[in-house]
This record gives structure tokens, C-alpha cells and sequence, in this order.
């Protein structure tokens, strides 16, 4: 079945730097999107990053512009997601989500909690 | 970008009672390019509804999506303990792929 599976949580610092991974199986890696999306502390989903494992094509949120990348690795079926210059507004759990939703996606990793804090 | 406001946001009902909740965008959505997700608390969520109306593998019937354009609704016949929970809507017609803020169900 299809799964995702996201690297464990991170405490950071005011100004560092995140990276969370996104392990993809029991579908063809290359044929679907993945999306980032994150949820601070009892608000609701902000969509940030979508990228096109098959080309490694991006599309970002204005709001995260310059912030943000997203890479993947076809040889693992893994996408990352880096956020630069972290603020404590960066305090939130982070999803990647398939795409596809009519062909077995809109499936959730588990999420990364990610506390920025000095 | 298409913004999403969801009403109301919260709705508190008894089981057994059917839930209606609003989804409205502010630039029409393509091709019924709209998501409905469920998240029970500490969860990640989970697609109940795409295309508007197509309910995702193993979603129960009770729910149901509908509308086209600009205004959709997420329909849950009658409410079992389970369904309580939050609703988000989100469009996938265009970049930004934007989310709704939220509709709680909540117990009566």
C-alpha cells in the first residue's frame, strides 16, 4: 500500500536550518507529486512546496520564497524539504502528502514535529 | 491564490445528526479540483472526498461531497462517534494549493 514515511522531530535554534525527508513506497515514485504542507500548534493546514518527482520540477508558497527547497532522490524514492533561517513561527509539524488523490494518493506521512526554540 | 473560508467554525451536534459544512473560494475552482480531509486530534489527515464529489478508497458513505465553482459542501448523514473531529477543505486546481482554515464538529 502507499506509504509515506518522515524523518523523526527536530528541536533547532533561532537561524538554523531543517531538513526533513520523506520516504516513499508501495507506489511508482516518479509518477505522482508530492506536496509539503505544515500545521502550527492548533491552527489549521498551510500549504507550502509541491514538487514533480519525475523531473524534480518546484512550485513554492510565496510566503516561503527563498526559504524553502525541495529536492528529491529517485534511486530511495525521497523527497526533502529544507527551511532556512528558522523563527519560532516556524514551530509546527510538517507533512509531505501524495498527490494523485484519484489514483490511491492524498496519502499523509506521519508528520515531523519541529520546535524552534532558543 | 484562491482563498478558502470554511463556515462555520465549529459545529456542535449530537450522533446521529447530519453535518453540513461550507466550503467557499474566492476564485472558481476548475474541473471540481477540491479535496475534503478529516483529522481526529494528534492524527495526520485523512482524504475523505476528491473531484468534489468522489469519495477515496474505504471512505464510508455517509459522507458525501458536492457543489462546483466557487461553493462546495461536505455532507455527513448522520454522525457516528468517530466523525468528530476537524474538516479542512483544499483546492488543487492551481498553485498555491491552498487549504481552508478549518471546520470543527464537535459534540453536543
Amino acid at each position: 500500500q502507499v506509504q509515506l514515511v518522515q524523518s523523526g522531530a527536530e528541536v533547532k535554534k533561532p537561524g538554523a536550518s531543517l531538513k526533513v525527508s520523506c520516504k516513499a513506497s508501495g507506489y511508482n515514485f516518479i509518477s505522482y507529486n508530492i506536496h509539503w504542507v505544515r500545521q502550527a500548534p492548533g491552527q489549521g493546514l498551510e500549504w507550502m512546496a509541491i514538487i514533480t518527482p519525475s523531473g524534480g520540477g518546484t512550485t513554492y508558497a510565496q510566503k516561503f520564497q527563498g526559504r524553502v527547497s525541495v529536492t528529491r532522490d529517485t534511486s530511495t524514492s525521497t523527497v526533502y524539504m529544507e527551511l532556512s533561517s528558522l523563527i519560532s513561527e516556524d514551530t509546527a509539524v510538517y507533512y509531505c502528502l501524495r498527490g494523485g488523490y484519484d489514483s490511491g494518493g492524498g496519502v499523509w506521512g506521519q508528520g515531523t514535529m519541529v520546535t524552534v526554540s532558543s | 491564490e484562491i482563498v478558502l473560508t470554511q463556515s462555520p467554525g465549529t459545529l456542535s451536534l449530537s450522533p446521529g445528526e447530519r453535518a453540513t459544512l461550507s466550503c467557499r473560494a474566492s476564485q472558481s475552482v476548475n474541473s471540481n479540483n477540491l479535496a475534503w480531509f478529516q483529522q481526529r486530534p494528534g492524527q495526520a489527515p485523512r482524504l475523505l472526498i476528491f473531484g468534489a464529489s468522489s469519495r477515496a478508497t474505504g471512505i464510508p458513505d455517509r459522507f458525501s461531497g458536492s457543489g462546483y465553482w466557487t461553493d462546495f459542501t461536505l455532507t455527513i448523514s448522520r454522525l457516528e462517534p468517530e466523525d468528530f473531529a476537524v474538516y479542512h477543505c483544499q483546492q488543487y486546481d492551481r498553485p498555491p494549493y491552498t487549504f481552508g482554515q478549518g471546520t470543527k464538529v464537535e459534540i453536543k
